[in-house]
């Protein structure tokens, strides 16, 4: 099956910084690559997603690289706000999960 | 659209019981799936289901877990025996067209076994 790596576990950030998490995948064959923010005690959210046919996707401050060679890609978060506290998950399809970064984000 | 919704949102039991989780996914979507989320192994996706039809239950842990799911608006997992290493949170999701759309997730439901 796919292995699905996530990095970091935790992040802290300064507001107005930017996050980067990162995750690794081992099947070639994958090609749907999402993000989901889960808050506390609250359901896993879509923020973003990108599919193998593109390597990079932007929605406001947030961006997600995808580097298919190398079986990898990014989450990327500028501009960063409190309310970006809390723990974000890659996902490689929607079979397998990374597992998790909790990003912290200091007024 | 009410989204997917789940019931019970808590649940306490005792080992040994019978616990039967319910989601009722989001009108039209033909994919539902489920998933257990614990801090020790994360998210991880138990079994889905196609028009109804049950396409990948690898995930599902041992055969003390079964799923159904009888309509297009309905489906039940079930433990039973439960056991306190069952405790998690199980998250149902939905979405329409494929494996690979957005996924909209319950609000799961907080199972404890004591």
């Amino acid at each position: 099956g796919e292995n699905v790596e996530q990095h970091p576990s935790t992040l802290s950030v300064q507001e107005g910084d930017s996050a980067v998490i990162k995750c690794t995948y081992s099947d070639s064959a994958s090609n749907y690559f999402p993000w989901y923010k889960q808050e506390l005690g609250k359901r896993p959210q879509l923020i973003i997603d990108i599919r193998s046919n593109v390597g990079e996707k932007k929605d406001q401050r947030i961006a997600v690289t995808l580097n298919k060679t190398a079986k990898h890609f990014s989450l990327h978060i500028t501009e960063t706000q409190p309310e970006d506290s809390a723990v974000y998950f890659c996902a490689v399809n929607q079979f397998y999960f990374g597992t998790g970064t909790s990003l912290t984000v200091i007024p | 659209d009410a989204g997917v919704i789940q019931s019970p949102r808590h649940e306490v039991t005792e080992m040994g019981q019978e616990v039967t989780l319910r989601c009722k996914p989001i009108s039209g979507h033909d994919y539902l799936f489920w998933y257990r989320q614990t801090m020790m192994r994360g998210l991880e996706l138990l079994i889905y289901f196609n028009n109804n039809v049950p396409i990948d239950d690898s995930g599902m842990p041992e055969d003390r877990f079964s799923a159904k799911m009888p309509n297009a608006s309905f489906s039940t997992l079930k433990i039973q025996p439960s056991e306190p290493r069952d405790s998690a949170v199980y998250f149902c999701a939905s979405t329409l067209g494929s494996t690979n759309e957005k996924l909209f997730f319950g609000s799961g439901t907080q199972l404890s076994v004591l």
